[in-house]
C-alpha cells in the first residue's frame, strides 16, 4: 500500500483566493512530482523535486508554486485562483528519477468558481 | 506533437477473455516504458514496465510486449476481470540533457471487461 497523501481530495473555491494543495509521503522518497491532468486530457508534470530545497518547473507552464522545507512534504500552492486553475492536481514520489514506479496520491479535484 | 500514443480511447472485453491495450511512441530516445492502472477518483498506481533491451516482461495475469523496431507496446491481461475495469496510461521514460530522466504519458484507454 502506498503512503501518499493528498488533501483535500476535493475543493470549491472562488476566484482569487489563495489555496495550498498538501501532498506528504512517508517512504523516504527524495523524488517528488504534481501533475495536472484535465478531463479526457495527458498527464502534465508542473512541477517536480529531487530533494529538500530542490524544486523545478515541470514541462506545463502553471501559476503554481511548490516548495520542499522536508523530504515527505511537497505542497503546492495558488496565490489567486481563477477557473481555468479548475483541473485534478496529481502528487506523486519516486525513489528514481522521472517518475518511474512512481506512487501517486489520490489526486485534488480543484474548482474555481 | 504527442510522443506516446493510445490510439484507442477505450476497449470493452468479456471476463475472462484477453484485453489488450495497445501504445506507440515516437521518440527513439525512450529506453523504459511503463503501464499505470487508475480507477475514478484515485490516482494512478504502477503496474508493469519494461526496458528497451527486453520485447517482453510478465507479471502475473499482465504482460507487456514491446516492438522497439515498430516503436510499439502492448500490454495484453489474461484473463480479464472485471476488477479491471479502469483508464490504463502508457507512459515513456528518458534521460534528458541534464541527465535527469523524464516521463511523457499517453492519453489513457479506458477499459471496460463485462461479467
Amino acid at each position: 500500500e502506498a503512503d501518499i497523501y493528498q488533501t483535500p481530495r476535493y475543493l470549491v473555491i472562488g476566484t482569487g483566493k489563495k489555496i495550498t494543495l498538501e501532498c506528504s509521503q512517508t517512504m523516504g522518497h527524495d523524488k517528488m512530482y504534481w501533475y495536472q491532468q484535465d478531463p479526457g486530457m495527458e498527464l502534465h508534470l508542473i512541477h517536480y523535486s529531487y530533494g529538500v530545497n530542490s524544486t523545478e518547473k515541470g514541462d506545463l507552464s502553471s501559476e503554481s508554486t511548490v516548495s520542499r522545507i522536508r523530504t515527505e512534504h511537497f505542497p503546492l500552492t495558488l496565490e489567486s485562483a481563477r477557473p481555468s486553475h479548475t483541473s485534478q492536481y496529481l502528487c506523486a514520489s519516486s525513489e528514481y528519477s522521472g517518475g518511474t514506479e512512481a506512487f501517486f496520491g489520490q489526486g485534488t479535484r480543484l474548482t474555481v468558481v | 506533437d504527442q510522443q506516446v500514443k493510445q490510439n484507442s480511447p477505450s476497449l470493452s472485453v468479456q471476463e475472462g477473455r484477453i484485453s489488450i491495450l495497445n501504445c506507440d511512441y515516437t521518440n527513439s530516445m525512450f529506453d523504459y516504458f511503463l503501464w499505470y492502472k487508475k480507477y475514478p477518483a484515485e490516482g494512478p498506481t504502477f503496474l508493469i514496465s519494461i526496458s528497451s533491451i527486453k520485447d517482453k516482461n510478465e507479471d502475473g495475469r499482465f504482460t507487456v510486449f514491446l516492438n522497439k523496431s515498430a516503436k510499439h507496446l502492448s500490454l495484453h491481461i489474461v484473463p480479464s476481470q472485471p476488477g479491471d475495469s479502469a483508464v490504463y496510461f502508457c507512459a515513456a521514460s528518458l534521460r534528458n540533457a541534464g541527465n535527469n530522466r523524464k516521463l511523457i504519458w499517453g492519453l489513457g484507454t479506458s477499459l471496460a471487461v463485462n461479467p
